[in-house]
């Protein structure tokens, strides 16, 4: 069965540090990848895809940037955090194709900028 | 650009109740409709609906779609505190890109009293 791991569960940052926030996936195969943030008082919000490694679009303009460097790796990051990135970002899977509509997320990372 | 609304966005019931959640939308190519349980953390996949109609059923869980008049709903009889949850829906929004992100509604945050 497939499995998707996020880390860390939770991270307190200040201002203008750096970001780097994983998630893999087990048991699948070229997976399509998500990000998504869900802010208080919002709701989920899709930030990036992945159709494949290297393979990323954006959703929203902002100062956060994403990666796919292996299948089942996808990796969020920013330079430079704003308080306005609080928030629990979740990372999702979904299969290739068809009417593979369904995505499935991890247990996602709470984020407190301060 | 793509919109789901959900209503109410929170509702206190006791135990032992029937519930009702809505959903309605406007996408530009109608595909599927999901639902998910959100707790604390993940959400977790309920239903995809696609054809007008058809119940879908999974214990004393049921959703339904009409596709003509735009909405969607999820019924929960003999509720119990363990369905205490957001409930969220969401439908894919072609990205263009070979992925479909999902656009969510703001949620329904059920609370239900002993």
């Amino acid at each position: 069965s497939q499995t998707i791991h996020q880390w860390p569960a939770t991270l307190v940052q200040p201002v203008g540090s750096p970001l780097s926030l994983e998630c893999t996936v087990e048991g699948t195969s070229n997976p399509n990848l998500y990000w998504y943030r869900q802010a208080a008082g919002r709701g989920l919000q899709l930030l990036f895809y992945s159709v494949g490694i290297g393979q990323i679009s954006s959703e929203v303009p902002q100062n956060l940037s994403a990666s796919r460097p292996q299948d089942r790796q996808f990796i969020l990051s920013s330079k430079k955090l704003l308080l306005s990135d609080s928030g629990f970002y979740l990372c999702a899977w979904s299969g290739r194709g068809g009417t593979s509509y369904e995505q499935y997320f991890g247990p996602g990372t709470r984020l407190t900028v301060t | 650009e793509d919109k789901v609304v959900q209503s109410p966005l929170s509702l206190v019931v006791h135990e032992g109740d029937t519930v009702t959640l809505n959903c309605s939308y406007e996408v530009t190519n109608f595909r599927s409709l999901l639902w998910y349980k959100q707790e604390k953390k993940a959400p977790t996949f309920l239903f995809m609906l696609t054809s007008s109609g058809i119940e879908k059923k999974s214990g004393r869980l049921s959703s339904i779609l009409d596709k003509k008049e735009l909405f969607s709903i999820l019924n929960i009889t003999a509720t119990q505190t363990g369905d205490s949850a957001i409930y969220l829906c969401a439908v894919p929004s072609l990205s263009g890109g070979g992925a479909d992100g999902l656009t969510f509604g703001k949620g329904t945050h059920l609370i239900i009293q002993p």
